[in-house]
């Protein structure tokens, strides 16, 4: 079945340090892949996504890339700031799975002033 | 404005006892979700709605009944509650179809402790 796995946190660096989360998945097809994030207290939100292989998604400084060839969709930030200490979830969206979005464990990231 | 709103945000009772949690989306959307997140932040589907039809249901235990009065409403009824029900709940909802990536919209969160 379909599947999301990401590095397990907590993820703690300082600020405007380079930021990675890896995310790998299993899926049959060819899925939609998502990152959520989760601030303190909040539901989660859309941070970015991508639809299709070698597609780049992109928003608030963050970027992952859909690689099929790795089935990856690592997250990458080149400065991080305090204000993304956050939980981060990657997904997938199977088409055939009547709307089911899969999420990975979560990471939380911690960044030091 | 808000997209998506959930009531309670907080809900604090006794093991034995039922309780609702409401769900409401102003964004048209056709399908609505409850998720049940765990301590660990693990977030599980538990049911999904697409124009009040059920189309998930994952293995939940029958003490939980969602009920879709209408498109933009789907609430969540539990029955017996158990210390194991003590989680935060989250609705979400999307549109089917409408694109190829099916975002997903997430409520606030309703913070459950059984006591």
């Amino acid at each position: 079945g379909n599947s999301v796995t990401q590095m397990e946190g907590p993820v703690t660096l300082s600020e405007e340090a380079f930021l990675t989360i890896n995310c790998t998945y299993t899926a049959t097809g060819y899925p939609s892949l998502f990152w959520y994030v989760q601030y303190p207290g909040e539901g989660l939100q859309l941070l970015l996504k991508a639809t299709k292989a070698d597609d780049k998604g992109s928003n608030k400084g963050f970027e992952a890339t859909y690689r099929k060839e790795t089935t990856s969709f690592h997250l990458e930030k080149g400065s991080v700031q305090v204000s993304d200490s956050a939980v981060y979830f990657c997904a997938l969206s199977d088409r055939s799975s009547a709307s089911k979005i899969i999420f990975g464990s979560g990471t939380r990231l911690s960044i030091r002033p | 404005d808000t997209a998506v709103s959930q009531t309670p945000k907080y809900l604090v009772t006794q093991m034995g006892n039922d309780k609702s949690i409401k769900c409401e989306q102003n964004l048209g959307h056709d399908t609505m979700y409850w998720y049940k997140q765990d301590s660990k932040k693990f977030l599980k589907i538990m049911f999904s709605y697409n124009n009040k039809e059920l189309i998930i249901n994952e293995t939940v235990p029958n003490r939980f009944s969602p009920k879709s009065p209408d498109k933009a409403h789907l609430n969540l009824h539990i029955n017996s509650l158990e210390l194991g029900d003590s989680a935060v709940y989250f609705c979400a909802s999307s549109q089917r179809g409408a694109a190829l990536s099916n975002e997903q919209f997430f409520g606030p969160g309703t913070r459950l402790t059984v006591l």
